[in-house]
C-alpha cells in the first residue's frame, strides 16, 4: 500500500459535460474525505464518509455534485453539467483516527479544468 | 468568514536560520491543530499536530506552539533547509473531525 491514489491526475472538460473522479484510500482507513482547492486558497471541505455512510456534506457541494463510497472502499466524486467555476484541484484524503498525533493522508489530487 | 487565517502569504529565510509560520483561528470549539506541507503538483503532507490540552509539541526540527487564549499557533523550523521550501497550511478540527484550512504561507529557504 503506497498511500491514497486519485485518478485521473488531470482532466480537461468542456462546460456542460459530466466528469467523475476516483479515490482509493489507504486500505485500513475507514474515513474518507473530499476537499477542493483553488489557487491561493487552502483546501475546502466538501464531504466525508465513514465506511460507506456519507455523514456530512458542505454547502459547497451543490446538487450537481454527488459522491459515493460503495462497500466502504474506493470513492467517486461526480460533477454534472460542469461550470467554469468548478475548475480546481479536487483532493481526497483518508484517515483511521484524527488526533493523538495523526492527521489525514491526502492523495495527489485531480486537477479539473473546465473550458 | 475565515475561521483559520494565515496572514503572511510568503516568508523567506536564510538556510540554517529559524522559520516561524503563524496561524490564527476564531472558533473556540477547535481542539486539534495540524500543519501540512505542500509541494507543487502534490497533495498536502501531514507534518505535525497538537492537541488543545498541550501548548507545545516537538518533532525533530519542527515545533508547534499553541496559545489558546490568543487563539494562535505557530510552527517553528530550526534549522531551516532549502528542502523545506514549500507552502505550509495550518488546519484545525473540532468534534466533527473535519479539517478547516488556512490559505497557506509560501516558505522559501535561501541557500
Amino acid at each position: 500500500d503506497t498511500g491514497v491514489s486519485q485518478d485521473p491526475r488531470h482532466k480537461i472538460t468542456k462546460r456542460g459535460q459530466n466528469v467523475t473522479f476516483r479515490c482509493d484510500p489507504i486500505s485500513e482507513h475507514n474515513r474518507l474525505y473530499w476537499y477542493r482547492q483553488t489557487l491561493g486558497q487552502g483546501p475546502e471541505f466538501l464531504t466525508y464518509f465513514q465506511n460507506e455512510a456519507q455523514l456530512e456534506k458542505s454547502r459547497l457541494l451543490s446538487d450537481r455534485f454527488s459522491a459515493e463510497r460503495p462497500k466502504g472502499s474506493f470513492s467517486t466524486l461526480e460533477i454534472q453539467r460542469t461550470e467554469q467555476g468548478d475548475s480546481a484541484m479536487y483532493l481526497c484524503a483518508s484517515s483511521f483516527l484524527l488526533g493523538q498525533g495523526h492527521g489525514y493522508t491526502f492523495g495527489s489530487g485531480t486537477r479539473l479544468t473546465v473550458v | 468568514d475565515q475561521q483559520v487565517k494565515q496572514n503572511s502569504p510568503s516568508l523567506s529565510v536564510q538556510e540554517g536560520r529559524i522559520s516561524i509560520l503563524n496561524c490564527d483561528y476564531t472558533n473556540s470549539m477547535f481542539d486539534y491543530f495540524l500543519w501540512y506541507k505542500k509541494y507543487p503538483a502534490e497533495g498536502p503532507t501531514f507534518l505535525i499536530s497538537i492537541s488543545s490540552i498541550k501548548d507545545k509539541n516537538e518533532d525533530g526540527r519542527f515545533t508547534v506552539f499553541l496559545n489558546k487564549s490568543a487563539k494562535h499557533l505557530s510552527l517553528h523550523i530550526v534549522p531551516s533547509q532549502p528542502g523545506d521550501s514549500a507552502v505550509y497550511f495550518c488546519a484545525a478540527a473540532g468534534s466533527a473531525r473535519q479539517l478547516t484550512f488556512g490559505s497557506g504561507t509560501q516558505l522559501t529557504v535561501l541557500p
